[in-house]
């Protein structure tokens, strides 16, 4: 069974940073792009970032360009987004997601970040 | 960047009704585009990927369309499991872009 199991959400103050995981479990995980998708609550999706499956491409959003860095380590099959600097608009449920191209369509159930003082 | 422009925003139908949803690109994206569900509380859910194959396991009454820079998701018959919102994502280039999203309520 596949599973993805965010982890590391929470109440950070603005300017704050945060270190959000995701272990992957039940497919090739070095075979594949992941990605981070986030949600702010009653609103719409919004990509955030994607890392190809070497670790070696990264692709982010203008929205966090600069300030939130995705990585990967294949040998603990696990992703990571570094979030620093943040502000008040990155509250939102952060998931985790490998989707895009062919049929794989993989999603954890997402963390919430909330940015507040 | 390429922008998604998805319509409409919400829509109310009854169970048996057929629905259209339209995501139309700002530029040509080929056919790399998928179409997902999202119930509340829930991840979202892809049921079709490269603009129209049918993602293993969803109902055949879905079925999306298109290439290039206009593409269609539809619900042949719509049933009560299918309210949700629905989103396409393109993903021919980065960044990626959503549609805004489409809420299918009960009428």
């Amino acid at each position: 069974e596949v599973q993805l199991l965010e982890s590391g959400g929470g109440l950070v103050q603005p300017g704050g940073s945060l270190r959000l995981s995701c272990a992957a479990s039940g497919f090739t995980f070095s075979g594949h792009a992941m990605s981070w998708v986030r949600q702010v609550p009653g609103k719409g999706l919004e990509w955030v970032s994607t890392v190809s499956d070497s670790g070696t491409g990264t692709y982010y959003a203008d929205s966090v360009m600069g300030r939130l860095t995705i990585s990967r380590d294949n040998s603990k099959n696990t992703l990571y987004l570094q979030m620093n600097s943040l502000r008040a608009e990155d509250t939102a449920v952060y998931y985790c997601a490998c989707t895009g191209f062919g049929e794989i369509d993989y999603w954890g159930q997402g963390t919430l970040v909330t940015v507040s003082s | 960047d390429i922008q998604m422009t998805q319509s409409p925003s919400s829509l109310s139908a009854s169970v048996g009704d057929r629905v259209t949803i339209t995501c139309r690109a700002s530029q040509g994206i080929r056919n790399d585009l998928g179409w997902y569900q999202q119930k509340p509380g829930k991840a979202p859910k892809r049921l079709i990927y490269a603009a129209s194959s049918l993602q293993s396991g969803v109902p055949s009454r879905f079925s999306g369309s298109g290439s290039g820079t206009e593409f269609t998701l539809t619900i042949s018959s719509l049933q009560a499991e299918d309210f949700a919102t629905y989103y396409c994502l393109q993903h021919n280039r980065y960044p990626r872009a959503f549609g805004q999203g489409t809420k299918v309520e009960i009428k």
